[in-house]
């Protein structure tokens, strides 16, 4: 079936560190892969996304990229603030399929100052 | 912009006891969703509707019922609420599953069960 699989967390870097949070990806087809973000006590909002292989989203400074033969969509900033503190998941939906969005289980991210 | 709006944002149920959780999106989108998040669970899927009139079961259905009422408006019933039913529920909509568009996320409704 389909499914996305990201690193568990918590992850607690200081701030001006680089982030990775990994996120590989199971699908029948061609999927389309992003990254939300929720902030405490607030719903889930679209950070990036990429809709076809070697695809780079990008936004607030993080960067994704579509890696089709290695089925994955690793979420990279390259210096990280305290305001990024927040849980992440990466998701995919299908295109030609009647499916729902398919959501990893997050992944809660402590930036220390 | 209002984009998606649940209501209430908290709820305290006694076991046994029903209610609705009610969503709204403005933005003319087709497809609507509910689910659950739960810690270490990630979100899970409740019910969703691709359009007005029809409505499918997604994950973890049993126990709910929805209602899409029209294109703005998916409701979500808990007949008989019990203590597992506590959880936070976020409803979303998106323009089309088939465009690979993104989902547009209420705030959340906080329900506990006691």
């Amino acid at each position: 079936g389909n499914s996305v699989t990201q690193m568990e967390g918590p992850v607690t870097l200081s701030e001006e560190a680089f982030l990775t949070i990994n996120c590989t990806y199971t699908a029948t087809g061609y999927p389309s892969l992003f990254w939300y973000v929720q902030y405490p006590g607030e719903g889930l909002q679209l950070l990036l996304k990429a809709t076809k292989a070697d695809d780079k989203g990008s936004n607030k400074g993080f960067e994704a990229t579509y890696r089709k033969e290695t089925t994955s969509f690793h979420l990279e900033k390259g210096s990280v603030q305290v305001s990024d503190s927040a849980v992440y998941f990466c998701a995919l939906t299908l295109m030609n399929r009647d499916d729902k969005i398919i959501f990893g289980k997050g992944t809660r991210l402590h930036i220390l100052p | 912009n209002a984009g998606v709006t649940q209501t209430p944002k908290f709820q305290v149920l006694k076991t046994g006891q029903s209610m609705t959780l009610q969503c709204a999106q403005d933005m003319n989108h087709n497809s609507m969703y509910w689910y659950r998040q739960d810690p270490g669970m990630g979100l899970r899927l409740i019910y969703y509707s691709a359009s007005e009139g029809t409505t499918d079961k997604g994950e973890v259905p049993n126990g709910y019922n929805v209602s899409r009422l029209n294109k703005r408006e998916f409701s979500l019933r808990l007949e008989s609420a019990a203590p597992s039913q506590t959880s936070v529920y976020f409803c979303a909509s998106s323009a089309s599953r088939t465009m690979n568009t993104e989902a547009f996320f209420g705030q959340g409704t906080r329900l506990t069960v006691v």
